[in-house]
């Protein structure tokens, strides 16, 4: 069983350049979250999904755009990086409402 | 809005030492805590859970108590292993409308256990 799985694990990027992180779920959970890591800053969610075909902005959702065609995928878009996006960038789903997130084991992001 | 406060580290600990990872909470309503961790190059983890007042989560040996009167939710543990060796992440989940619920965490604490 895969639980959550984020490719690609690691990327470098050029500024401008333009990405998409994958996650995929096999757990048929409805929500889906994207959360970047930083130094010292905890996690911060930048956009979500409470099911197929829907997203809604998180804390920190500018230069970031999300899909959510199926329900066991959800995708994030960079459109033109920038090195403040450098991070490690984290996916996690869950069943149901306030219930404990599945977590993916990160894509490690660099732009230069 | 909501947030977490957690003790700020690095902490390092003798093996065998007692631990205790102070963890407060501001939020609406009656908040689900959790506390996760995180090992090195991996995603985070769910640790323990507690969902109501005076419910006490525990796992491997790693308990907290979720006291609404103090709003916090400490993490302890009474013999630390070098296998703890961590970052640990308090965080609550509450209601962020559209019939969604939020996870806001805390910013970590890294744990080092020594031998």
């Amino acid at each position: 069983n895969a639980g959550v799985t984020q490719t690609p694990k690691f990327r470098v990027l050029k500024t401008g350049q333009s990405m998409t992180l994958l996650c995929a779920q096999d757990m048929n959970h409805e929500y889906m979250y994207w959360y970047r890591q930083d130094p010292g800053m905890g996690l911060r969610l930048i956009h979500y999904s409470v099911g197929e075909g829907t997203t809604a902005k998180g804390e920190v959702p500018d230069g970031y755009n999300v899909s959510r065609l199926k329900k066991q995928n959800f995708l994030l878009g960079l459109e033109s990086a920038a090195p403040s996006q450098t991070s490690v960038y984290f996916c996690a789903s869950t069943r149901t409402v306030n219930q404990p997130q599945h977590f993916g084991d990160g894509t490690r992001l660099s732009i230069l | 809005g909501d947030s977490v406060t957690q003790m700020e580290g690095p902490v390092t600990l003798s093996e065998e030492a007692f631990l205790t990872i102070n963890c407060t909470y501001t939020a609406t309503g009656y908040p689900s805590l959790f506390w996760y961790v995180q090992y090195p190059g991996e995603g985070l983890q769910l640790l323990l859970k507690a969902t109501k007042a005076d419910d006490k989560g525990s796992n491997k040996g790693f308990e907290a108590t979720y006291r609404k009167e103090t709003t916090s939710f400490h993490l302890e543990k009474g013999s630390v292993q070098v296998s703890d060796s961590a970052v640990y992440f308090c965080a609550l989940s509450g209601y962020s409308g559209a019939g969604s619920y939020q996870l806001t965490f805390g910013k970590g604490t890294k744990l080092s256990v020594i031998p």
